[in-house]
Protein backbone atom coordinates (compact mmCIF):
# COMPACT_ATOMS: atom_id res chain seq x y z
CA UNK A 1 0.00 0.00 0.00
CA UNK A 2 0.88 3.77 -0.38
CA UNK A 3 2.32 6.01 2.70
CA UNK A 4 1.39 9.97 2.65
CA UNK A 5 4.67 10.27 3.90
CA UNK A 6 6.17 9.26 0.68
CA UNK A 7 4.30 11.59 -1.38
CA UNK A 8 6.88 15.01 -1.35
CA UNK A 9 4.35 17.93 -3.55
CA UNK A 10 7.09 18.31 -6.38
CA UNK A 11 8.29 20.98 -8.78
CA UNK A 12 9.57 20.09 -12.37
CA UNK A 13 11.52 22.61 -13.99
CA UNK A 14 13.13 23.72 -17.07
CA UNK A 15 16.92 24.19 -16.23
CA UNK A 16 17.63 28.20 -17.12
CA UNK A 17 13.94 28.95 -15.85
CA UNK A 18 13.27 30.37 -12.13
CA UNK A 19 11.53 28.28 -9.43
CA UNK A 20 8.94 29.17 -6.84
CA UNK A 21 8.52 26.81 -3.86
CA UNK A 22 5.97 27.63 -1.13
CA UNK A 23 5.93 27.42 2.44
CA UNK A 24 2.50 28.61 5.04
CA UNK A 25 3.90 28.40 8.57
CA UNK A 26 1.91 27.44 11.13
CA UNK A 27 2.68 29.80 14.77
CA UNK A 28 1.92 33.48 14.14
CA UNK A 29 4.75 34.11 16.48
CA UNK A 30 7.37 32.90 14.76
CA UNK A 31 9.69 35.12 14.35
CA UNK A 32 12.90 33.56 11.83
CA UNK A 33 13.15 31.62 9.33
CA UNK A 34 15.00 29.52 7.22
CA UNK A 35 15.38 27.41 3.90
CA UNK A 36 17.46 24.54 4.06
CA UNK A 37 17.88 22.47 0.85
CA UNK A 38 18.75 18.57 1.49
CA UNK A 39 20.12 16.85 -1.48
CA UNK A 40 19.64 12.59 -1.48
CA UNK A 41 21.89 10.88 1.86
CA UNK A 42 22.75 14.43 3.44
CA UNK A 43 21.61 16.38 6.09
CA UNK A 44 19.93 19.44 5.18
CA UNK A 45 22.18 22.41 4.39
CA UNK A 46 21.28 26.08 5.34
CA UNK A 47 20.32 28.08 1.96
CA UNK A 48 18.76 31.75 3.31
CA UNK A 49 16.95 32.96 6.16
CA UNK A 50 14.68 35.59 6.91
CA UNK A 51 13.53 37.43 10.12
CA UNK A 52 10.00 39.13 10.72
CA UNK A 53 10.85 42.55 10.82
CA UNK A 54 11.91 41.85 6.89
CA UNK A 55 9.14 41.14 4.08
CA UNK A 56 12.32 40.12 1.52
CA UNK A 57 15.53 38.89 1.57
CA UNK A 58 18.22 38.38 -1.14
CA UNK A 59 21.29 35.87 -1.52
CA UNK A 60 23.23 34.90 -4.83
CA UNK A 61 20.53 33.55 -7.07
CA UNK A 62 17.79 32.80 -4.05
CA UNK A 63 15.23 35.18 -2.63
CA UNK A 64 12.90 34.68 0.29
CA UNK A 65 9.74 36.62 0.70
CA UNK A 66 7.97 36.45 3.81
CA UNK A 67 3.97 37.70 4.18
CA UNK A 68 3.64 37.51 7.57
CA UNK A 69 -0.43 38.43 7.10
CA UNK A 70 -1.16 35.35 5.76
CA UNK A 71 1.94 33.40 7.21
CA UNK A 72 3.41 32.47 4.06
CA UNK A 73 6.96 32.02 3.04
CA UNK A 74 8.19 31.64 -0.47
CA UNK A 75 11.49 30.55 -1.88
CA UNK A 76 12.51 31.88 -5.22
CA UNK A 77 15.67 30.17 -7.23
CA UNK A 78 16.92 32.22 -10.19
CA UNK A 79 18.27 30.10 -13.13
CA UNK A 80 17.99 26.94 -11.91
CA UNK A 81 20.71 24.64 -12.31
CA UNK A 82 20.90 20.88 -12.09
CA UNK A 83 22.41 21.44 -8.97
CA UNK A 84 19.64 22.84 -7.44
CA UNK A 85 17.88 18.87 -7.78
CA UNK A 86 16.73 18.49 -3.65
CA UNK A 87 14.18 18.81 -1.45
CA UNK A 88 13.70 21.80 -0.26
CA UNK A 89 12.84 22.62 3.26
CA UNK A 90 11.04 25.96 5.33
CA UNK A 91 11.78 26.45 8.88
CA UNK A 92 10.48 28.62 11.66
CA UNK A 93 11.56 29.63 15.20
CA UNK A 94 9.61 30.55 17.90
CA UNK A 95 10.74 30.80 20.97
CA UNK A 96 13.67 29.33 22.83
CA UNK A 97 15.96 28.47 19.53
CA UNK A 98 13.80 25.87 18.25
CA UNK A 99 13.04 24.91 15.03
CA UNK A 100 10.00 23.60 13.82
CA UNK A 101 10.03 22.50 9.74
CA UNK A 102 8.10 21.96 7.07
CA UNK A 103 6.75 19.53 4.68
CA UNK A 104 9.41 19.11 1.83
CA UNK A 105 8.96 20.11 -1.68
CA UNK A 106 11.42 18.04 -3.86
CA UNK A 107 12.84 20.64 -6.98
CA UNK A 108 13.53 18.14 -10.46
CA UNK A 109 15.52 19.81 -12.70
CA UNK A 110 14.74 19.07 -16.42
CA UNK A 111 17.79 19.36 -18.95
CA UNK B 1 36.57 22.92 9.39
CA UNK B 2 35.17 19.13 9.83
CA UNK B 3 31.30 18.59 9.84
CA UNK B 4 29.09 16.82 12.04
CA UNK B 5 30.17 13.58 11.67
CA UNK B 6 27.37 10.70 12.19
CA UNK B 7 27.84 6.58 12.76
CA UNK B 8 26.93 4.18 11.51
CA UNK B 9 25.65 5.01 8.00
CA UNK B 10 22.78 2.58 7.37
CA UNK B 11 21.73 -0.03 10.18
CA UNK B 12 19.25 -2.58 9.81
CA UNK B 13 17.78 -4.51 12.38
CA UNK B 14 14.60 -6.25 13.44
CA UNK B 15 11.78 -5.34 15.75
CA UNK B 16 12.46 -5.76 19.41
CA UNK B 17 15.94 -5.32 19.04
CA UNK B 18 18.32 -2.47 20.36
CA UNK B 19 20.39 0.02 18.49
CA UNK B 20 22.51 3.32 19.06
CA UNK B 21 23.36 5.71 17.04
CA UNK B 22 27.10 8.17 17.61
CA UNK B 23 27.42 11.90 16.76
CA UNK B 24 30.43 13.98 17.14
CA UNK B 25 29.69 17.63 16.38
CA UNK B 26 31.58 20.23 15.09
CA UNK B 27 34.29 21.30 17.79
CA UNK B 28 33.52 23.72 20.00
CA UNK B 29 29.78 23.61 19.40
CA UNK B 30 27.91 23.92 22.44
CA UNK B 31 24.90 22.91 21.50
CA UNK B 32 23.92 19.30 20.15
CA UNK B 33 20.98 18.36 18.39
CA UNK B 34 19.20 14.82 17.52
CA UNK B 35 16.36 15.06 15.13
CA UNK B 36 13.88 12.22 13.39
CA UNK B 37 13.06 12.91 9.98
CA UNK B 38 10.57 9.71 8.65
CA UNK B 39 10.55 9.24 4.59
CA UNK B 40 8.99 12.37 2.88
CA UNK B 41 8.63 14.34 6.11
CA UNK B 42 10.73 17.51 7.87
CA UNK B 43 13.13 16.51 10.78
CA UNK B 44 11.60 16.35 14.10
CA UNK B 45 13.34 17.21 17.36
CA UNK B 46 14.01 14.49 19.73
CA UNK B 47 16.37 16.14 22.17
CA UNK B 48 18.55 19.24 22.42
CA UNK B 49 21.70 19.43 24.39
CA UNK B 50 23.62 22.33 26.01
CA UNK B 51 27.03 20.91 27.25
CA UNK B 52 26.09 17.89 28.56
CA UNK B 53 22.74 18.89 29.96
CA UNK B 54 19.00 18.44 28.63
CA UNK B 55 17.40 21.84 27.31
CA UNK B 56 14.90 19.93 25.70
CA UNK B 57 13.27 16.41 25.52
CA UNK B 58 9.55 16.85 25.28
CA UNK B 59 9.24 14.78 22.05
CA UNK B 60 11.65 11.98 22.99
CA UNK B 61 9.64 8.86 23.47
CA UNK B 62 11.41 7.49 26.77
CA UNK B 63 9.65 4.89 26.98
CA UNK B 64 11.99 3.47 24.55
CA UNK B 65 13.95 6.31 23.57
CA UNK B 66 17.42 7.42 25.35
CA UNK B 67 20.16 9.94 24.95
CA UNK B 68 23.81 11.05 26.75
CA UNK B 69 25.99 13.42 26.07
CA UNK B 70 28.23 12.49 29.04
CA UNK B 71 31.51 15.50 28.39
CA UNK B 72 29.73 17.82 26.45
CA UNK B 73 31.56 16.80 23.47
CA UNK B 74 30.04 13.37 21.72
CA UNK B 75 26.72 12.01 22.56
CA UNK B 76 25.14 8.56 21.49
CA UNK B 77 20.95 7.78 20.65
CA UNK B 78 19.50 4.69 21.56
CA UNK B 79 16.30 2.76 21.10
CA UNK B 80 15.34 0.22 22.85
CA UNK B 81 13.50 -2.28 21.82
CA UNK B 82 12.90 -0.69 18.80
CA UNK B 83 9.11 -0.42 16.36
CA UNK B 84 8.68 -1.00 12.77
CA UNK B 85 7.84 2.71 13.06
CA UNK B 86 10.92 4.30 14.12
CA UNK B 87 12.20 3.70 10.51
CA UNK B 88 13.45 7.16 9.97
CA UNK B 89 17.03 9.08 9.33
CA UNK B 90 18.34 10.22 12.60
CA UNK B 91 19.84 13.58 12.09
CA UNK B 92 22.55 15.06 14.56
CA UNK B 93 23.07 18.64 14.38
CA UNK B 94 25.08 21.28 15.79
CA UNK B 95 25.63 24.83 16.58
CA UNK B 96 27.48 27.13 18.63
CA UNK B 97 25.67 28.24 21.50
CA UNK B 98 21.86 27.74 20.49
CA UNK B 99 21.88 29.54 17.61
CA UNK B 100 19.62 27.87 15.07
CA UNK B 101 21.48 30.15 12.66
CA UNK B 102 24.24 28.38 12.57
CA UNK B 103 23.39 24.94 12.64
CA UNK B 104 24.80 22.25 10.83
CA UNK B 105 23.86 18.92 10.19
CA UNK B 106 25.39 15.56 9.99
CA UNK B 107 24.49 13.17 6.92
CA UNK B 108 22.51 10.94 9.27
CA UNK B 109 21.69 7.89 9.83
CA UNK B 110 19.34 5.50 8.09
CA UNK B 111 17.47 3.21 10.54
CA UNK B 112 15.37 0.50 8.61
CA UNK B 113 13.35 -1.61 11.39
CA UNK B 114 11.83 -4.97 9.87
Amino acid sequence: GESVGLHLPTLSVQEGDNSIINCAYSNSASDYFIWYKQESGKGPQFIIDIRSNMDKRQGQRVTVLLNKTVKHLSLQIAATQPGDSAVYFCAEEAAGNKLTFGGGTRVLVKP
Amino acid sequence: EAGVAQSPRYKIIEKRQSVAFWCNPISGHATLYWYQQILGQGPKLLIQFQNNGVVDDSQLPKDRFSAERLKGVDSTLKIQPAKLEDSAVYLCASSPGGLVEKLFFGSGTQLSVL
